[in-house]
């Protein structure tokens, strides 16, 4: 089975700032990855798709780059309605597998 | 417009049953592969299982197969998770989940709002 490794597990900025997310494959999953957003009582929501294509409606500060075993997610310049829990998941084999989330709070 | 809601949730003793459903509408449901996500309170997203469009392919995660079954029923737009021998580690939300497929292999795009199920004596 694949590994989903996630960092940090949870992050504190403040709104303006630029933050960066990384997950980490234990094998090599090209660019079958995605990442998802996810607040309290609320299903996740998709952000990025294979690795780096911005999924519809999501605004242009959030970008995913990577391939292979390593990959980020990088909010720009945070929003307030941008603090939540950020999953990636990788769908190259099944079982798929999730990062275990970066909860991203306010400073 | 994509929706899928969620049923069948609810409290269970451990070893017991429960059968989740799952309605789809506002997409041709015979088309897509779908999933099922859990989520314990408090903890990260878990995929469970996935089955394509004619139920050819079924894919679980190790911590349920054996106990669990997905299936689907084309004509009546429904998807659903035959949850037996619980224990109380499978207490999560369970969120139902299209498959989208692109070059990069299928995941989740619309997800519903899911059901808590809750193994306890």
């Amino acid at each position: 089975d694949i590994q989903m490794t996630q960092s940090p597990s949870s992050l504190s900025a403040s709104v303006g700032d630029r933050v960066t997310i990384t997950c980490r494959a234990s094998q090599g999953i090209r660019n079958d990855l995605g990442w998802y957003q996810q607040k309290p009582g609320k299903a996740p929501k998709r952000l990025i798709y294979a690795a780096s294509s911005l999924q519809s409606g999501v605004p242009s500060r959030f970008s995913g780059s990577g391939s292979g075993t390593e990959f980020t997610l990088t909010i720009s310049s945070l929003q307030p309605e941008d603090f939540a829990t950020y999953y990636c998941l990788q769908h190259n084999s099944y079982p798929h597998t999730f990062g275990q989330g970066t909860k991203l709070e306010i400073k | 417009e994509v929706q899928l809601v969620e049923s069948g949730g609810g409290l269970v003793k451990p070893g017991g049953s429960l059968r989740l459903s799952c309605a789809a509408s506002g997409f041709t449901f015979s088309s897509y592969s779908m999933n099922w996500v859990r989520q314990a309170p408090g903890k990260g997203l878990e995929w469970v299982s996935s089955i394509s469009s004619s139920s050819s392919y079924i894919y679980y995660a190790d911590s349920v197969k054996g106990r669990f079954t997905i299936s689907r029923d084309n004509a009546k737009n429904s998807l659903y998770l035959q949850m037996n021998s619980l224990r109380a580690e499978d207490t999560a939300v369970y969120y139902c989940a299209r498959a989208h497929y692109d070059s990069s292999g299928y995941y989740p795009d619309y997800w519903g709002q899911g059901t808590l199920v809750t193994v306890s004596s």
